[in-house]
Order: structure tokens, then sequence, then C-alpha cells
């Protein structure tokens, strides 16, 4: 079974610093990670996804995240915050042919 | 590439109704997703389909919701005898090897 927990269900920065985001995951066979983002009252948009290969990810809108498999860990972060990242994000881990698990979500304000 | 497209984007509808909302995923997509999102809360996992079979079903999925993809192409999710509790998002996502496209939702309001 695959698991995901993400610490801290609501995240505050001020605009320009510096954004993480927590994701823990469980899974017994090697995990593919994910983050979404999600706005109100909109679907889920893909800000990054790990399969194999390096384990430095790079998103769009300036994200990025590292898996640490010693740590089961796949954080996001962002060097500066903008207003308009201000959103719920969510962490989901799968496998090669499964179904995704998603993470109970951050929500992320910005402030100016 | 118009992405999924699910419609309607909302629905309102009272107690003990029956609701229908429909998924066109992208048409090379074979994997059809569909999932639940209350408020403050990840998706969760209803059902899925590879083509037109329904490989999966989740113990959230009662025996009052059933999906269907006839054709292997769009995707009909249908509640009979709806209740509060059912109101939620219902996601639909479809999928290469590559990952999922997520539309953007029907949210369900059961009055």
């Amino acid at each position: 079974a695959q698991s995901v927990t993400q610490l801290g269900s609501h995240v505050s920065v001020s605009e320009g610093a510096l954004v993480l985001l927590r994701c823990n995951y469980s899974s017994s066979v090697p995990p593919y990670l994910f983050w979404y983002v999600q706005y109100p009252n909109q679907g889920l948009q893909l800000l990054l996804k790990y399969t194999t290969g390096a384990t430095l990810v790079k998103g769009i809108n300036g994200f990025e995240a590292e898996f640490k498999k010693s740590e089961t860990s796949f954080h996001l972060t962002k060097p500066s915050a903008h207003m308009s990242d201000a959103a719920e994000y969510f962490c989901a881990v799968s496998s090669y042919g499964q179904n995704f698990v998603f993470g109970p979500g951050t929500r992320l304000s910005v402030l100016p | 590439d118009t992405g999924v497209s699910q419609d309607p984007r909302h629905k309102i509808t009272k107690r003990g109704q029956n609701v229908t909302f429909r998924c066109d995923p992208i048409s090379e997509h074979n994997r059809l997703y569909w999932y639940r999102q209350t408020l403050g809360q990840g998706p969760e996992f209803l059902t899925y389909f590879q083509n037109e079979a329904q490989l999966e079903k989740s113990r959230l999925l009662s025996d009052r919701f059933s999906a269907e993809r006839p054709k292997g192409s769009f995707s009909t999710l249908e509640i009979q005898r709806t209740e509060q509790g059912d109101s939620a998002m219902y996601l639909c996502a479809s999928s290469t090897r590559e990952g999922y496209t997520f539309g953007s939702g029907t949210r369900l309001t059961v009055v």
C-alpha cells in the first residue's frame, strides 16, 4: 500500500520568501512522485513529477522538488514566493500502472 | 489537444435525485480515472478504465454509483438517489505512461 503525508495543512510565507512544502511518502515499490497545484474551483495542474533518473526535478512556475529515498521525502521548494502562488498543493505517490494516492494537501498563503 | 473536459462544471440537485456526469479524456489516452474530492481533502480514487474495461473500483464506490466507458472514449459517472454526503468535486483524469491530466471537475451540491 502507498500513502502520503504532508506536514502542515496551512503554510504562510511573505512575498519573496522561500517556499517549502513538505511531503513524505510510503511505498513498497519504487515510487513515482508528483506535486499538483489546485486553484479555487479548478482541477489539478501538474507542477512536476519524479519517475526515474535525476532526483532534483524542476517544474513549472519556478518550483522544484528533490526525491530523497533515504528520507522517503519529496519536498517542494521555490526560492521566491509570488502572490500568484497562493493555492492548494497536493503531493501524490504512484508507481507504474498504479493509481494515484494523494496527500491531504497544504494551503499556501502568500502575504504582501 | 483540448485536454480533459468535464460536463457540467456545477450541478445542484435535490436529495434523492439521480445525476450523471460526463468526462471526455485526451483522445490518445487509454486510461481514464474518476476521483472524488471533498472540501479540504485530497482527491480519493473511485474507479478506473483501461479502454472500455473497468479494471478497479474503490470501496468508496457504493452501489449507488456506476461508471461506464462504452466505447473506450468518453466516460459517464452516475449517482443514483443522491445523498448530502455525495456533495463533492468529482474529478476525471486520463493518462498514458507519462502521467495524468486532470479535468476541471464537476462540483456537485446535494440540497
